[in-house]
């Protein structure tokens, strides 16, 4: 059963750099057949997907949120880190950790969905 | 404004029967897969449904789910109070990338 816990400062300063870590239990991001993402929830609102990285280095972001995302992995530390920079309020929100799995599907066809979530840490953007 | 639309709330009773709807388009519900998540209050999402129809072992036949076209569905019967929780839909979208629904509230009255 994995598990997925993220971790980092419940506060950032505006302007300033988010840095948020998920560690992995219960499956190795070495072993591959997994995207490992990075989903946030504002308050009282949806789901917004970040982006996500394969262990061969292949990452995809949010087109909103590309400029200011890096997604990251640390094989040694089994562990998936997310950086976004130049937040503002509207940058707080929960942020999830999520393990997603594929199938082989058509041509053309994607086929994921997300099997493991963290149990999400809250990030307020003030000063 | 999400690119998958759900109606903000549905309400049924106890052991009725409730249906979720998620419309998309050409670019993301009709020519990838869906998934559904249930999130009880205070929680963090949980799979639901993927591959359009298929449960995850441990979800009860209670849930099922359809994609027709440029839209899917959630159904829940056999209501139970445990059952209240916010749903969400997701796909892939040839632009977008991974999306969301805005979320449907379920009360069970």
């Amino acid at each position: 059963q994995v598990q997925l816990q993220e971790s980092g400062p419940g506060l950032v300063k505006p302007s300033e750099a988010l840095s948020l870590t998920c560690s992995v239990a219960g499956d190795s991001i070495n072993r591959g057949g997994s995207f490992w993402n990075w989903i946030r929830q504002h308050p009282g609102r949806g789901l917004e997907w970040i982006g996500n990285i394969y262990i061969d280095g292949r990452s995809d972001y949010n087109p909103s949120l590309k400029s200011r995302v890096i997604i990251s992995l640390d094989t040694s530390q089994n562990q998936v880190s997310l950086r976004l920079s130049s937040v503002t309020a509207a940058d707080t929100a929960v942020y999830y950790c999520a393990r997603e799995k594929s199938r082989r599907a058509e041509a053309g066809t994607v086929r994921r969905w997300f099997d493991s979530w963290g149990q999400g840490t809250l990030v307020t953007v003030s000063s | 404004q999400s690119v998958l639309t759900q109606p903000p709330s549905v309400s049924a009773a106890p052991g009725q029967k409730v249906t979720i709807s998620c419309s998309g388009s050409s670019s993301n519900i009709e020519n990838n897969y869906v998934s559904w998540y249930q999130q009880l209050p205070g929680s963090a999402p949980k799979l639901l449904i993927y591959d359009n129809d298929e449960r995850p072992s441990g979800i009860p036949d209670r849930f099922s789910a359809s994609k027709s076209g440029t839209s899917a569905t959630l159904d829940i019967t056999g209501l139970q109070t445990g059952d209240e929780a916010d749903y969400y839909c997701g796909t892939w979208d040839n632009r977008l990338r991974t999306v969301f629904g805005g979320g449907t509230k379920l009360t069970v009255l």
